[in-house]
């Protein structure tokens, strides 16, 4: 079972506001994701990480930045949030597998509300 | 590009009726597919996987085959219960891509 953390669950915040969503992992994966969820379900690559000091955009543009300083966490930082941000904010992590065989394990995700 | 088509929800079974969920998907190179499944509330869970053609992926009475020919992966269970009422996500991902392309999920209820 994969052990990948998100904190906090739920947030609720004023527009203007920064905010950090925290993702950490204690399974020592080198690669890490942030997918946002719409509210109709469907899935979008933000941001991904080979490894320490590697940060990559994904599909979906997001305003939001993160950082990869330790292998085990990978924050993402919204400078200041707008009610279009309102979303669920998924954080994955994996392993390097041969042949693409690499599975992604999802934590519980943050769903970030911005009034 | 590469793409994942899903069968469109939501669906509402009975209890210990089959279950079928149908995916196909559309890629350049050889992907591994995978069935997400994810509870109200809660994030996704990998259910199961199979990476290359003819493999059979299960995992808590649920299986999936994949099949080159018609490009698919379809979800399969005998007999549902209440607790499998969920969204499903079938995904694939490239071999040497980073990302995974999902489907745009099923949402699935299963009433007593």
């Amino acid at each position: 079972e994969a052990d990948i953390y998100q904190t906090p669950r739920y947030l609720v915040i004023g527009t203007g506001k920064k905010i950090t969503l925290e993702c950490s992992q204690t399974m020592g994966h080198d690669k890490m994701y942030w997918y946002q969820q719409d509210p109709g379900m469907e899935l979008h690559l933000i941001h991904y990480s080979y490894g320490v000091n590697s940060t990559e955009k994904g599909d979906l543009s997001s305003e939001s930045t993160v950082s990869r300083i330790r292998t085990e966490h990978f924050p993402l930082t919204l400078e200041s949030a707008r009610p279009s941000h309102t979303s669920q904010y998924l954080c994955a992590s994996s392993e390097w597998g041969a042949g693409g065989t690499d599975t992604q394990y999802f934590g519980p995700g943050t769903r970030l509300t911005v009034l | 590009g590469d793409s994942v088509t899903q069968m469109e929800g939501p669906v509402t079974l009975s209890e210990e009726a089959f279950l079928t969920i149908n995916c196909t998907y559309t890629a350049t190179g050889y992907p591994s597919l995978f069935w997400y499944v994810q509870y109200p509330g809660e994030g996704l869970q990998l259910l199961l996987k199979a990476t290359k053609a003819d493999d059979k992926g299960s995992n808590k009475g649920f299986e999936a085959t994949y099949r080159k020919e018609t490009t698919s992966f379809h979800l399969e269970k005998g007999s549902v219960q209440v607790s499998d009422s969920a969204v499903y996500f079938c995904a694939l991902r490239i071999q040497g891509a980073q990302k995974l392309v999902f489907g745009q999920g099923t949402r699935l209820t299963i009433n007593p």
